[in-house]
């Protein structure tokens, strides 16, 4: 079945502590995404990637760090940078580019710090 | 003022009822609108996309207003499983090759038995 897949499901750290979150797509789709959900607000943007070895900062950058080495994939980095890092974290993928077509969600990372 | 805005409900309808909600958005601009629903504590999951004036699926339809800057979501003859919240969302050109999608933050339906 073609679609996207995030791990950990939940994910519980120590602040201080750096984590790496996964997002694997095989729908073959060019566009990649990551974006942070809070309670009572919309999804907000944190980097996007439209091609391999190329990625952009969206609106909340700071404190993440990303790569994509591969089509698949899009790992998303939590540093201890981040000063507000709980959150529900979704991946999304995209055919077409430029940005702004649909977008296909993963069922997304809960991160927790403790 | 927002870049997209909907009323934050909840909208407590019965079985078979009939809802509309509302969506208006800020940046003339925008180029395309889509609807998705989200469960709780699930990912947004695309509902609609709407790229003219608007369009019908089943039970649902999407209009799009560009004069008005506003959108909206019909859903007729309510099921329980349609319980979720809606978001609204609007694809916005800030120049160039550059868009960006612009999500709501989302209407909570909730259809009563």
């Amino acid at each position: 079945d073609g679609g996207i897949t995030q791990s950990p499901k939940y994910l519980f750290r120590k602040e201080g502590q750096n984590v790496t979150l996964s997002c694997e797509q095989n729908l073959n789709h060019d566009a990649m995404y990551w974006y942070r959900q809070d309670p009572g607000q919309g999804l907000r943007l944190i980097y996007y990637s439209q091609i391999v070895n190329d990625f952009q900062k969206g609106d909340i950058a700071e404190g993440y760090s990303v790569s994509r080495e591969k089509k698949e994939s899009f790992p998303l980095t939590v540093t201890s940078a981040q000063k507000n890092p709980t959150a529900f974290y979704l991946c999304a993928s995209s055919s077409r580019v430029p940005l702004g077509n649909e977008q296909f969600f993963g069922p997304g990372t809960r991160l927790t710090v403790l | 003022r927002k870049e997209v805005e909907q009323d934050p409900g909840p909208f407590n309808v019965p079985e078979g009822a009939t809802v509309a909600f509302n969506c208006t958005y800020s940046n003339s601009a925008s180029q395309s609108f889509f609807w998705y629903r989200q469960d709780c504590r699930k990912e947004p999951k695309l509902l609609m996309s709407v790229y003219s004036s608007g369009n019908e699926d089943g039970r649902f339809t999407a209009q799009l207003n560009r004069a008005s800057q506003y959108i909206s979501l019909l859903i007729r003859d309510s099921k329980l499983s349609d319980s979720a919240t809606y978001l609204c969302v609007v694809n916005v050109n800030y120049g160039g090759a550059t868009n960006k999608l612009i999500f709501g933050t989302g209407t909570l339906l909730a259809v009563q038995p």
